[in-house]
C-alpha cells in the first residue's frame, strides 16, 4: 500500500493567513494526487484533483503542487468557511489511501 | 445533480455481517464511473473500503478483502456494501462515493466527485 503522511496534523491560523499543508507519498504516485475538505459531521468535498486541476465552484484561493512523492496544498488567504480538516489521497494505485488529515483551526 | 444517499441499521451485535445500501439518484449507476464505500470512525480519518463497477468489477482494500462483498443492483440503481465477523474496530461512519475518471493533458485522473452524507454503524453487545 502507498502510504500518504499530512504535515501538519493540526495548525492554528488567522482569517486572511496563507496556509500550506504538505502531504508526502511512501512512493512516486506521479501526479495522482486528490485534495478534500471535511467539516464536523459532513462529508469530505473534493477541492483538487490531479494535483493542481481545482473543482468546479472551488475558490481560487486554493491551489495544489508538487510532483512524485512531495505535494502541497495552499489556501491564499484564509476565510472564516476555511476552518476544516483538509485530506490528500492518492489515485495512483489500489487501495486508494488518505492522508490522516490536516485540521485547520482558528487562532 | 448526482445524490447519493446510505441507509442500513444503526446499531449492530459483534461477529455479525453489516449490510448497507447507497441508492444513487440524479444519474445512472450503469453510467462510466466506479462506486465506493469509505468509512471514518470516530475522530479518525478516511479508510477506502472498495469500489464497483456497473459490469461488477471490483476492488478492494486487502486490509479488508477477506470480509468485504460489494455488489451492484442496476434495476435499482443502487450498490450495496457486506462486511461479515465484525468488531467494534468497524465502528465508523460509511459514506458512498462515486469514482470518476477524467483525463488531463492526456492522463487519466480519478477522484471521487459526489459522497453520501454518511452513515454511523456502531458495534457493540
Amino acid at each position: 500500500d502507498i502510504q500518504m503522511t499530512q504535515s501538519p496534523s493540526s495548525l492554528s491560523a488567522s482569517v486572511g493567513d496563507r496556509v500550506t499543508i504538505t502531504c508526502r507519498a511512501s512512493q512516486s504516485i506521479s501526479s495522482f494526487l486528490n485534495w478534500f475538505q471535511q467539516k464536523p459531521g459532513k462529508a469530505p468535498k473534493l477541492l483538487i484533483y490531479g494535483v493542481f486541476s481545482l473543482q468546479s465552484g472551488v475558490p481560487s484561493r486554493f491551489s495544489g503542487s508538487g510532483s512524485g512523492t512531495d505535494f502541497t496544498l495552499t489556501i491564499s488567504s484564509l476565510q472564516p468557511e476555511d476552518f476544516a480538516t483538509y485530506y490528500c489521497q492518492q489515485s495512483y494505485s489500489i487501495p486508494r489511501t488518505f492522508g490522516q488529515g490536516t485540521k485547520v483551526e482558528i487562532k | 445533480q448526482v445524490q447519493l444517499q446510505e441507509s442500513g441499521p444503526g446499531l449492530m451485535k459483534p461477529s455479525g455481517t453489516l449490510s448497507l445500501t447507497c441508492a444513487v439518484s440524479g444519474g445512472s449507476i450503469s453510467s462510466s464511473n466506479w462506486w465506493s464505500w469509505v468509512r471514518q470512525p470516530p475522530g479518525k480519518g478516511l479508510e477506502w473500503i472498495g469500489e464497483i463497477y456497473h459490469s461488477g468489477s471490483t476492488n478492494y482494500n486487502p486490509s479488508l478483502k477477506s470480509r468485504v462483498t460489494i455488489s451492484v443492483d442496476k434495476s435499482k440503481n443502487q450498490f450495496s456494501l457486506r462486511l461479515s465477523s465484525v468488531t467494534a474496530a468497524d465502528t465508523a461512519v460509511y459514506y458512498c462515493a462515486r469514482g470518476v475518471v477524467v483525463v488531463v493533458a492526456a492522463t487519466p485522473h480519478y477522484y471521487f466527485d459526489y459522497w453520501g452524507q454518511g452513515t454511523l454503524v456502531t458495534v457493540s453487545s
